[in-house]
């Protein structure tokens, strides 16, 4: 079956730690996305990638890294600037042109 | 900016009640609308979609209408069920060329009660 993968589905990690979140597709969508999820505040945009080897920050890219090496692969690296980390990370993915995205099933970061 | 506002929840209903949840929009152009809906400890899936004015998109008893006059894509149904226990959430894509993002308002949590 076609979609979207996003591991691990619970993440913990100490207050100064890089942490790596993997989100790969099967669907051969180009474009992919992250997005992080806060109680009350809906989605917000962290990154996106229309092609391979490509990204575009999006309205919170402050103290997140991410990649394109291959298609099917997206993975977003929160870092140790990223003040306040603990939220829901969403990763989607679209058609070139496409309206509509695809979601995976989020990965929950949690800082200790 | 684009900017998407829906109604506050939390929204309790008993089972067989009728829904409304409104949204609406500030856009330049003509967007895509769209209503995804949310699960407990799940991603998004996409409800319905409407890609211009006039446009009712419907799916699982759900429907919106695209307004363009009122700037609005109220999502509704006639008789929910327990299962429609989610968070709902009103989006939008701007059609302008190089767009790809979409923005979402904050979600309305709904309840269903039996």
């Amino acid at each position: 079956d076609g979609g979207i993968t996003q591991s691990p589905k619970y993440l913990f990690r100490k207050e100064g730690q890089n942490v790596t979140l993997s989100c790969e597709q099967n669907l051969n969508h180009d474009a992919m996305y992250w997005y992080r999820q806060d109680p009350g505040q809906g989605l917000r945009l962290i990154y996106y990638s229309q092609i391979v080897n490509d990204f575009q920050k999006g309205d919170i890219a402050e103290g997140y890294s991410v990649s394109r090496e291959k298609k099917e692969s997206f993975p977003l690296t929160v870092t140790s600037a990223q003040k306040n980390p603990t939220a829901f990370y969403l990763c989607a993915s679209s058609r070139t042109g496409a309206n509509e995205q695809f979601f995976g099933p989020g990965t929950r970061l949690t800082v200790l | 900016g684009d900017s998407v506002t829906q109604m506050e929840g939390p929204v309790t209903l008993s089972e067989e009640a009728f829904l409304t949840i409104n949204c609406t929009y500030t856009a330049t152009g003509y967007p895509s609308l769209f209503w995804y809906v949310q699960y407990p400890g799940e991603g998004l899936q996409l409800l319905l979609k409407a890609t211009k004015a006039d446009d009712k998109g419907s799916n699982k008893g759900f429907e919106a209408t695209y307004r363009k006059e009122t700037t609005s894509f109220h999502l509704e149904k006639g008789s929910v069920q327990v299962s429609d226990s989610a968070v709902y959430f009103c989006a939008l894509r701007y059609s302008g060329a190089g767009s790809y993002q979409l923005t979402f308002g904050k979600g309305t949590k709904l309840s269903v009660i039996p």
